[in-house]
């Protein structure tokens, strides 16, 4: 078990392009997690996955923002369009259905949009 | 929404112990988690309570939990350097699907 994985660790990108994250949970989690971190806040939440569909999307996602999940594994987030407010840190968490009153957080993606 | 609330700051000796608190506005909430997040890395799950206890301890932690007010505390005996961390305080609520609510988070330093 290696924990919640996140890649890139840093994205630094100019506003307007499009930048994509991915996350790969502990292997044997169902449930996957998105929440924003900006600086001096708590997470907030953004989407949730069980298995390959998502379940949840909070008020937070844009259009510009999508998230899949295609094989129930590992999950991608996209942002098209970037602008300089979606700079923030990028948290990814996973949990097992039946105990998902845990999370688990992988490192966090922390992007940077000049 | 749901509204979770920490005082910004703290700050302890090395050997003192650290009381870090936070008050909810859901009194539905079945759990609370206590989180530690230190600088540039992700969030550890420190330690948890269900909303039907009053305390949990676990080694140097001990949680307390006042339903009636909504108060969760976070006690760390024998504060050590590497406790210097931001402690998020957070709650699942029922009926709100599998998100958490995070506090905006208490700083922690510790004084050698």
């Amino acid at each position: 078990d290696t924990g919640v994985s996140q890649n890139p660790r840093h994205k630094i990108t100019k506003r307007g392009q499009n930048v994509t994250f991915r996350c790969d949970p502990i292997s044997e989690h169902n449930r996957l997690y998105w929440y924003r971190q900006t600086l001096g806040q708590g997470p907030e939440f953004l989407t949730y996955f069980q298995n390959e569909a998502q379940l949840e999307k909070s008020r937070l996602l844009s259009d510009r923002f999508s998230a899949e999940r295609p094989k129930g594994s590992f999950s991608t987030l996209e942002i098209q369009r970037t602008e300089q407010g979606d700079s923030a840190m990028y948290l990814c968490a996973s949990s097992l259905a039946g105990t998902d009153y845990e999370q688990y957080f992988g490192p966090g993606t922390r992007l940077t949009v000049t | 929404g749901e509204d979770v609330e920490q005082s910004l700051f703290l700050s302890v000796r090395e050997g003192d112990s650290s009381v870090i608190n936070c008050t909810y506005t859901d009194s539905s909430s079945t759990y609370l988690y206590w989180y530690k997040q230190e600088p540039g890395a992700g969030l550890q799950l420190l330690t948890y309570i269900f909303s039907n206890m009053d305390m949990k301890q676990d080694q140097r932690l001990t949680v307390l939990l006042n339903k009636k007010d909504k108060h969760l505390s976070l006690r760390i005996a024998d504060t050590q350097t590497g406790d210097s961390a931001i402690y998020f305080c957070a709650e699942k609520v029922p009926n709100t699907g599998n998100q958490f609510y995070f506090g905006t988070g208490t700083s922690l330093t510790v004084i050698p």
